[in-house]
């Protein structure tokens, strides 16, 4: 079975730093690049962060500069490395694989809740 | 990176038909076929519908199919059911490997 698995969420103080994980299993993972996306609670997905099977990376104007994204293909692992966290950095993260077709993310986790608060 | 703009809630009748538009610019939408729509159901991950503005995932009822023209894609619902309802999100290439989301659709099915 196709899956991805997140994990790393928490409650941080605001400035502080945070690194999620993304687990993927079922399927050959060098092969696909792969996104995280976000949703703040009650609001819409927001794409965050793209990790190409070429190793090309892109991040979105809202976190570029503070997030990191890498990946471990040995580990068939996605990552994303958090620092300088702000308030509207809350949200749930997911990961999400790129299909390969047309940029489209055609498998996702179930999320990981990040909360920046003091 | 602008949001791309989708109407805040639509609603229909069991059996009737709903479209969903997703209005962008030059430079998302109507610069590239690269428009996917994703159902979320609250609580749920999202799940792909469409994705190259008109092509459903393997699964994906015929009932679901997209459309673009100009600036703006569209999704239409046919023969509208209760588990349609749900919150309905179009997504487009923007350039240089980024991705932009619209703001999100809330289907009521009456």
């Amino acid at each position: 079975e196709v899956q991805l698995v997140e994990s790393g969420g928490g409650l941080v103080q605001p400035g502080g730093s945070l690194r999620l994980s993304c687990a993927a299993s079922g399927f050959t993972f060098s092969s696909y690049s792969m996104n995280w996306v976000r949703q703040a609670p009650g609001k819409g997905l927001e794409w965050v962060s793209y990790f190409g099977n070429s190793g090309s990376i892109y991040y979105a104007d809202s976190v570029k500069g503070r997030f990191t994204i890498s990946r471990d293909n040995a580990k068939n692992s996605l990552y994303l490395q958090m620092n300088s966290l702000r308030a509207e950095d809350t949200a749930l993260y997911y990961c999400a694989r790129d299909g390969g077709a047309a940029y489209e993310m055609d498998v996702w986790g179930q999320g990981t809740t990040v909360t920046v608060s003091s | 990176q602008s949001a791309l703009t989708q109407p805040r809630s639509v609603s229909g009748s069991p059996g009737q038909s709903v479209t969903i538009s997703c209005t962008g610019t030059s430079s998302d939408v109507g610069g590239y076929n690269y428009v996917s729509w994703y159902q979320q159901h609250p609580g749920k991950a999202p799940k792909l519908i469409i994705y190259g503005v008109s092509k459903r995932p393997s699964g994906v009822p015929d009932r679901f199919s997209g459309s673009k023209s100009g600036n703006t894609a569209s999704l239409t619902i046919s023969g509208l059911q209760a588990e349609d309802e749900a919150d309905y999100y179009c997504c487009s290439y923007a350039g240089g490997d980024t991705l932009v989301f619209g703001g999100g659709t809330k289907l009521t099915v009456l």
